[in-house]
């Protein structure tokens, strides 16, 4: 079955960029017709969708996020990731990884990314 | 962007109790939503998906209804296991928007 695995650093410290991969096992990421998602959810809140790639290469970003945030696939890695620019304390969260156009799943586990100096 | 109201935002309920929660779309969305379980330390689970679909391998306890703009989730009687968070979730217009979560508690 197909399984997602985030990973990254766990400190950011403000105004720089934030970098997660998510790994997909158990299946290509290329296949399927599968979108792939990032969803963060700040700490004791609710969750934030951040946008999807398709494996063609083709994005969708949130609006609220747009001109900070970069998707990007290598199918040859079976991965794909975020980048999120200029993080300050806002940004603090767990981002998660997950499949589908309507985040159906699977989801990883979640990373917790601290911005702090 | 589409704006999801839950209700209630907490509730406390009793082993073997019957629960519902309303999700409210600022507009008609179809009915593109699905309805997540979180449990603390851990990634939200769908439990329905198109409204009313029952997730494969989700207990037969747990029901959605509702088309358009008004949703509901119910669980027909509440086991230990269901105590957490549920989130509802609309993917008809983009970006796809999350409710605020409603927080199931034991009484």
């Amino acid at each position: 079955q197909v399984q997602l695995q985030e990973s990254g650093p766990g400190l950011v410290k403000p105004s720089q960029t934030l970098s997660l991969t998510c790994t997909v096992s158990g299946g290509s990421i290329s296949t399927g017709g599968y979108y792939w998602s990032w969803i963060r959810q700040h700490p004791g809140k609710g969750l934030e969708y951040i946008g999807y790639i398709y494996y063609s290469g083709s994005t969708y970003y949130n609006p609220s996020l747009k001109s900070r945030v970069t998707i990007s696939i290598d199918t040859s890695k079976n991965q794909f990731s975020l980048k999120l620019s200029s993080v300050t304390a806002a940004d603090t969260a767990v981002y998660y990884c997950a499949r589908g156009l309507d985040i159906g799943g699977p989801w990883g586990q979640g990373t917790l990314v601290t911005v702090s100096s | 962007d589409i704006q999801m109201t839950q209700s209630p935002s907490s509730l406390s309920a009793s082993v073997g109790d019957r629960v519902t929660i309303t999700c409210r779309a600022s507009q008609g969305i179809r009915n593109d939503l699905g309805w997540y379980q979180q449990k603390p330390g851990k990634a939200p689970k769908r439990l329905i998906y198109g409204a009313s679909s029952l997730q494969s391998g989700v207990p037969s306890r747990f029901s959605g209804s509702g088309s358009g703009t008004e949703f509901t989730l119910t669980i027909s009687s509440l086991q230990p296991e269901d105590f957490a968070t549920y989130y509802c979730l609309q993917h008809n217009s983009y970006p796809i928007t999350f409710g605020q979560g409603t927080r199931l508690e034991i009484k």
